[in-house]
């Protein structure tokens, strides 16, 4: 019944990896969202995407990539991790003119 | 940077109504306002949003000042699990939300 869901929950990797963060919405809504949240704990936005546009916040490193391949689905791809990249990220998503962004449980990203 | 500027912190007793103030001095005409809360590792959660109108849902109720330039979030029985962190924003749709550093509200029993 999870509406918005991410894997991994949890992810330890090495400076210099590539990794993948998932998300999934059974929601049917058309709009999706990566969040990063710093250990400061602000939340910032980095991407929004539906099926006409994706739009980058341009204080995101071109490192990170959106990927989606279905209407459910938007994954972060991370290439050359690096320490500052640790954070949680969410996954969010929406229905164009609705009211409310449904979040994902987050992925707690530590980069050694 | 989220315009809007809010308490860094407030404690309210279990049982009574928690009254979360928010300034949003610059908010536009057609610019929202919307109360999400993180409670502590989890992702935000929509609480309510408005306009103009005060508006109420299960949740809580939503007053907004006549000039629009602040609002009160009210949760009118407040019990532990409200303890979070409570985040105003404006924003014209549901699809430009810009977090500031909230409100950190403590239940207490």
């Amino acid at each position: 019944d999870t509406a918005v869901s991410q894997t991994p929950k949890y992810l330890v990797t090495q400076m210099g990896n590539d990794k993948s963060i998932k998300c999934e919405q059974n929601l049917g809504h058309d709009t999706m969202y990566w969040y990063k949240q710093d250990s400061k704990k602000f939340l910032k936005i980095m991407f929004s995407y539906n099926n006409k546009e994706l739009i980058i916040n341009e204080t995101v490193p071109n490192r990170f990539s959106p990927k989606s391949p279905d209407k459910a689905h938007l994954n972060l791809h991370i290439n050359s991790l690096e320490l500052g990249d640790s954070a949680v990220y969410f996954c969010a998503s929406s229905q164009l003119d609705a009211n409310e962004q449904f979040f994902g449980p987050g992925t707690r990203l530590t980069v050694l | 940077d989220a315009k809007t500027t809010q308490p860094t912190s407030m404690d309210c007793a279990e049982g009574r109504a928690a009254n979360l103030p928010c300034n949003h001095s610059t908010i536009s005409g057609n610019e929202y306002v919307y109360w999400y809360r993180q409670i502590h590792s989890q992702g935000p959660q929509y609480i309510i949003h408005g306009l103009k109108n005060n508006e109420t849902n299960e949740m809580a109720s939503l007053i907004i000042t006549e000039d629009r330039k602040s609002s009160t979030l009210i949760l009118p029985h407040a019990t532990l699990r409200d303890t979070a962190v409570y985040y105003c924003i404006e924003a014209y749709n549901t699809d430009k939300l810009i977090f500031g550093t909230g409100t950190r509200l403590q239940v207490f029993p």
